[in-house]
Parts: C-alpha cells; sequence; structure tokens
C-alpha cells in the first residue's frame, strides 16, 4: 500500500520480556517519527530519524527502549525487559522534509 | 508542562451546523500548526494545517483559524456530518517534533 505500515498491529506479551515493534514508512519519506499513545493521552514523541540518523531520542522514556532505521526506510524500535506502564499504541509516521508527518495504524501493546 | 492543550475533552454539534474545536499553546516558539483527525484502532489522518505567519487557512469544510497574540487555534468544520465524528487532535511543531494535544472527541448527530 501507499501508506505508512506498522507490525504486529497487536501484540501481548508477559511483563519482562522483549518486543520489537517494526515501521515501514512512505517511500521516499526521509523523516520518520515514533509517539506512542497511553490510555486517555494525547501523543507522546519518541524518536525521530532523518535518514539513518537520530537527532532527537529526547522522547525515549528510558534506556529500555531504543530504535534503529536502516536504509533510510525500515525502523524497528525494541523495548527491553517490558513493564506493563509501556502498555499504549505506538505509532510511526514518516513524511517527507517539508511535509506533514503521516501516520501509520500503530501496534497496540498490551504488557501481562 | 502541557504546551499544547485541549481544553474540552468532547463536543456535540447537530449535522449541518459548524463545530469549533479550541486549542491553546504556551510556547511562542512554535511555528506551524497542524489538525489531526482520528479514528478508533485507526492512526491519526492529517487534516489541514498553517503556518505561524498566517491567521487562517481553507480546505473545503475545514478552516483553522490562528491568533497568535492569544496561543490559541480553532479548527471550524461546516457544515458538519456524521462522518466527522471522530477525535480531533491540535498539534505543534518548532523543529520536527509534534507536540500533540490531548485530543477532543467530536460527535455529529443527525
Amino acid at each position: 500500500g501507499a501508506g505508512v505500515s506498522q507490525s504486529p498491529s497487536n501484540k501481548v506479551t508477559e511483563k519482562g520480556k522483549d518486543v520489537e515493534l517494526r515501521c515501514d514508512p512512505i517511500s521516499g519519506h526521509t523523516a520518520l517519527y515514533w509517539y506512542r499513545q497511553s490510555l486517555g493521552q494525547g501523543l507522546e514523541f519518541l524518536i525521530y530519524f532523518q535518514g539513518n540518523s537520530a537527532p532527537d531520542k529526547s522522547g525515549l522514556p528510558s534506556d529500555r527502549f531504543s530504535a534503529e532505521r536502516t536504509g533510510g526506510s525500515v525502523s524497528t524500535l525494541t523495548i527491553q525487559r517490558t513493564q506493563q506502564e509501556d502498555s499504549a499504541v505506538y505509532l510511526c509516521a514518516s513524511s517527507t522534509t517539508i511535509g506533514p508527518q503521516h501516520f501509520g495504524d500503530g501496534t497496540r501493546l498490551s504488557i501481562l | 508542562d502541557q504546551q499544547v492543550k485541549q481544553n474540552s475533552p468532547s463536543l456535540s454539534v447537530q449535522e449541518g451546523r459548524i463545530s469549533i474545536l479550541n486549542c491553546d499553546y504556551t510556547n511562542s516558539m512554535f511555528d506551524y500548526f497542524l489538525w489531526y483527525k482520528k479514528y478508533p484502532a485507526e492512526g491519526p489522518t492529517f487534516l489541514i494545517s498553517i503556518s505561524s505567519i498566517k491567521d487562517k487557512n481553507e480546505d473545503g469544510r475545514f478552516t483553522v483559524f490562528l491568533n497568535k497574540s492569544a496561543k490559541h487555534l480553532s479548527l471550524h468544520i461546516v457544515p458538519s456530518q456524521p462522518g466527522d465524528s471522530a477525535v480531533y487532535f491540535c498539534a505543534a511543531t518548532h523543529t520536527d517534533k509534534l507536540i500533540f494535544g490531548t485530543g477532543t472527541r467530536l460527535q455529529v448527530f443527525p
């Protein structure tokens, strides 16, 4: 499809496990963003990529969170030793240099 | 410190009438503002944006107004349609990341 693709759409895992979330941006979009939305909250910025580099990681909540982007395209967000407060919808967005951000449908992460 | 605020968690409007969604911000460095619409289980969809150098931008039924002195923006939808029922997020930026409000749930009833 032409939009931002995220997988899995849903993930249920036990506390303490590691999870990996994937984002496939719109073709040609150089910028890629990760956000999360906890229950009843607005969207919270996590990290931003321009190409393969991450000039802004200021939103990552702890060192258990990391992200990478390879080939200027696909990005993965990894959460190690998951905690219950990590439960949220994780949203990925991509954009051109000057255009608005376009979002995927997110990964709903539930930590038991 | 919430830099972008949407103080009305919900709004109910009759079909055909005008919907007005409001947003306030505190950071005078913001230079670009956007509105997104979100249906359940879907990602936010970009609706309309405005640069800080303008005070109005119109796209079909959607108009965004910006009052920089009041640090306030609003989204007008007219006429409102049942398909407009969704959560609307205001967002602002001055670098690249978006700072979002907590959203307003709009319900348009027949």
